[in-house]
């Protein structure tokens, strides 16, 4: 069964680095999310990605955030310059489509973020 | 703002044992409602998705209900297992967007 994959599994970086966090999305989706989730909160949504654009995010998205879809496979999340607050689970999540009530996302394992 | 609340958050029973996981939201306003399962170190698989204009939807041992107006959702495993212990999650997607709307969680323990 197709999966959304990401890598690496565990990331730990010096605050102020910059890391990229990346996924590969079933191959014949066309929404890509980034979700995020501090240990002990609730799962948050970060961005959602369609036709190479941003389409919609929430007010944690914000310039130090960006996302990019280098090739056809891989969909990438960057944060510039990070901050503590930062450490969390980042999920990657794809869906053949973003805007029907009867479609459901997929998502990754997750990359464990670990800002020291 | 769209606010979704989960209860309880934490839930253990015997193995076998029928059991309902609440989920309610303040805004009716939504395309549909989804239930996560969320395995440690995992990512959230989907369970079952219920459109706005659904009341219920089954799969297998599971039956996700809807109720709209009041702003509420259950989900009813019958049967537990030890295999159904995991983080339960209720998700809802606001009108005409893909984002999802998360809930804390409740987190299951089946014991044997």
């Amino acid at each position: 069964e197709p999966e959304v994959t990401q890598t690496p599994s565990h990331q730990v970086t010096q605050m102020g680095q910059e890391v990229i966090l990346r996924c590969v999305p079933i191959s014949n989706h066309l929404y890509f999310y980034w979700y995020r989730q501090i240990l002990g909160q609730k799962v948050e949504f970060l961005v959602s990605f369609y036709n190479n654009e941003i389409s919609e995010k929430s007010e944690i998205f914000d310039d130090q955030f960006s996302v990019e879809r280098p090739d056809g496979s891989n969909f990438t999340l960057k944060i510039r310059s990070t901050k503590l607050e930062d450490s969390a689970m980042y999920f990657c999540a794809s869906s053949y489509t973003g805007y029907t009530s009867t479609d459901t996302q997929y998502f990754g394992p997750g990359t464990r973020l670990t800002v020291l | 703002k769209q606010e979704v609340t989960q209860i309880p958050a934490a839930l253990s029973v015997p193995e076998g044992e029928n059991l309902v996981l609440n989920c309610s939201f303040t805004d009716s306003a939504i395309y549909n409602l989804q239930w996560f399962r969320q395995d440690p170190g995992k990512g959230l698989t989907s369970l079952l998705l219920i459109q706005s204009s659904q009341r219920e939807q089954t799969s297998g041992r599971l039956n996700a209900s809807l109720d709209k107006s009041s702003g509420r959702s259950t989900l009813y495993i019958a049967a537990s297992q030890p295999g159904d212990s995991a983080t339960y999650l209720c998700a809802v997607t606001p009108g005409n967007t893909g984002k999802l709307i998360f809930g804390q969680g409740t987190t299951l323990q089946v014991k044997p």
